[in-house]
């Protein structure tokens, strides 16, 4: 099994849409949560930490389910501009060491 | 703003050639890490360190090592380069708490 599990997608989804998505974590000794956004051919970058008590930001909320050992993330009114690749990002139980996961591709279409 | 700079946005290097690829970043954070991004393979770390002259082997190692002689610059070196190795190689550093990760621009590196 995989240390992060995100669906590949892609989600093909029309601008105004709420879309989400789910990623699954192996270690129940991690602690630290993220949410990455890549374009194509740049680099990943920080797109929102998630915290036990859900965090919102704008149109993005994050979620964390640690007795399931998920994350989430749920985009509201999509734009043009969301399409992207998102990442979820754990920690490897109490280290330092980031695992990321393979990411879950996003469509917005006019 | 996190400044984290690679030295070079787009490499090609001949089989069995040693190559460095050299990363500083400018926050004075302790942790740096070398992850390589191949097409359905997502980011695999390489290497980590989170402190000067320490290093933590990631998941996928060998055929590289690393040095940092100073806590701002993580070098990755590739002993004998391999057309293997071919990828787009990522660094990013962070602090211990939090641990949010800020990435540099990357580097393609090409083994022909």
């Amino acid at each position: 099994r995989k240390e992060v599990e995100q669906d590949p997608g892609p989600f093909n989804v029309p601008e105004g849409a709420t879309v989400a998505f789910n990623c699954t974590y192996s270690n129940s000794a991690s602690q630290s949560f993220f949410w990455y956004r890549q374009d194509c051919r740049k680099e990943p970058k920080l797109l929102m930490s998630v915290y036990s008590s859900g965090n919102e930001d704008g149109r993005f909320t994050a979620q964390l389910n640690r007795a399931s050992q998920y994350i989430s993330l749920l985009i509201r009114d999509s734009k043009l501009s969301d399409s992207a690749t998102y990442l979820c990002v754990v920690n490897e139980g109490s280290s330092y060491k980031l695992i990321f996961g393979s990411g879950t591709r996003l469509l917005v279409r006019p | 703003d996190v400044k984290v700079t690679q030295s070079s946005r787009y490499l090609v290097k001949r089989t069995g050639e040693k190559v460095f690829l050299e990363c500083v970043q400018d926050m004075d954070h302790e942790n740096m890490f070398w992850y390589r991004q191949d097409p359905g393979l997502g980011l695999r770390l390489i290497y980590f360190s989170y402190d000067v002259k320490m290093k933590e082997k990631g998941d996928i190692p060998e055929g590289y090592s690393v040095s940092r002689e100073k806590k701002e610059r993580f070098s990755l070196i590739l002993e004998s380069a391999s057309t293997n190795q071919t990828s787009m190689y990522l660094c990013a550093s962070s602090l211990s708490r939090p641990l949010e990760a800020f990435f540099g621009q990357g580097t393609r590196l090409t083994v022909v």
